[in-house]
């Protein structure tokens, strides 16, 4: 139980083009989800937090007209990386977490995010 | 602000040695510590810890918590070129986790 899907897994796209990462919860509902990104050899920088049917609260730093996150369920998060620009290329993370008592986030396996 | 820090930050072994990793935290309303293992993808649930003092274990790994030090180690006994991998410590504080900038293993044969 507790799987995390992303997709896409990989994407190269051209500077100035806007890209779309979606989260999935799949067998479990997700109240909150968490978008982190990281940087070679870097650890993860959570960029933001999501709440199903609420706005994201982002982490200071993170622009978040450029970085757009709707949590329109509690399966389904997106985040849409506008008007990419070659310093975006990372590895893009989400995880979810269950809500309630639990404490503990499951991630998904990742996006590779290259812009050109 | 809240704060997680690793040491070491890299550690290049021999198969069969015993590591001990640490960590340490500086967090407002802190909930639990987990430790995640990062080989190439998405970090991998290894432990959750939330009690002072109780080791948990999971075959070659085991990792403790002192919430009064404000630290936990990771063991990882009679490693494994397997066991290569970012060994990430994170903490819960309110719904956000903070992730130190974990510790790079090296296990050599």
């Amino acid at each position: 139980g507790a799987v995390v899907s992303q997709h896409p897994s990989w994407v190269i796209c051209k500077s100035g083009t806007s890209v779309k990462i979606e989260c999935r919860s799949l067998d479990f509902q997700a109240t909150t989800m968490f978008w982190y990104r990281q940087f070679p050899k870097q650890s993860l920088m959570l960029m933001a937090t999501s709440n199903e049917g609420s706005k994201a609260t982002y982490e200071q730093g993170v622009e978040k007209d450029k970085f757009l996150i709707n949590h329109a369920s509690l399966t389904l998060s997106t985040l849409t990386v506008t008007s990419a620009h070659p310093e975006d290329s990372s590895f893009y993370i989400c995880s979810a977490r269950a809500g309630g008592s639990s404490y503990e986030q499951y991630f998904g396996p990742g996006t590779r995010l290259t812009v050109t | 602000e809240d704060k997680v820090v690793q040491s070491p930050l890299s550690l290049v072994v021999h198969e069969g040695d015993t590591v001990t990793l640490n960590c340490s935290y500086e967090v407002t309303n802190f909930r639990s510590l987990l430790w995640y293992k990062q080989e190439k993808k998405a970090p991998t649930f290894l432990f959750m810890l939330t009690s002072s003092g109780i080791e948990k274990k999971s075959g070659r790994l085991s990792s403790i918590l002192d919430k009064k030090e404000l630290f936990s180690i990771l063991n990882i006994t009679a490693t494994q070129t397997g066991d290569s991998a970012i060994y990430l410590c994170a903490v819960t504080s309110g719904s956000r986790l903070t992730f130190g900038e974990g510790t790079q293993l090296t296990v050599n044969p």
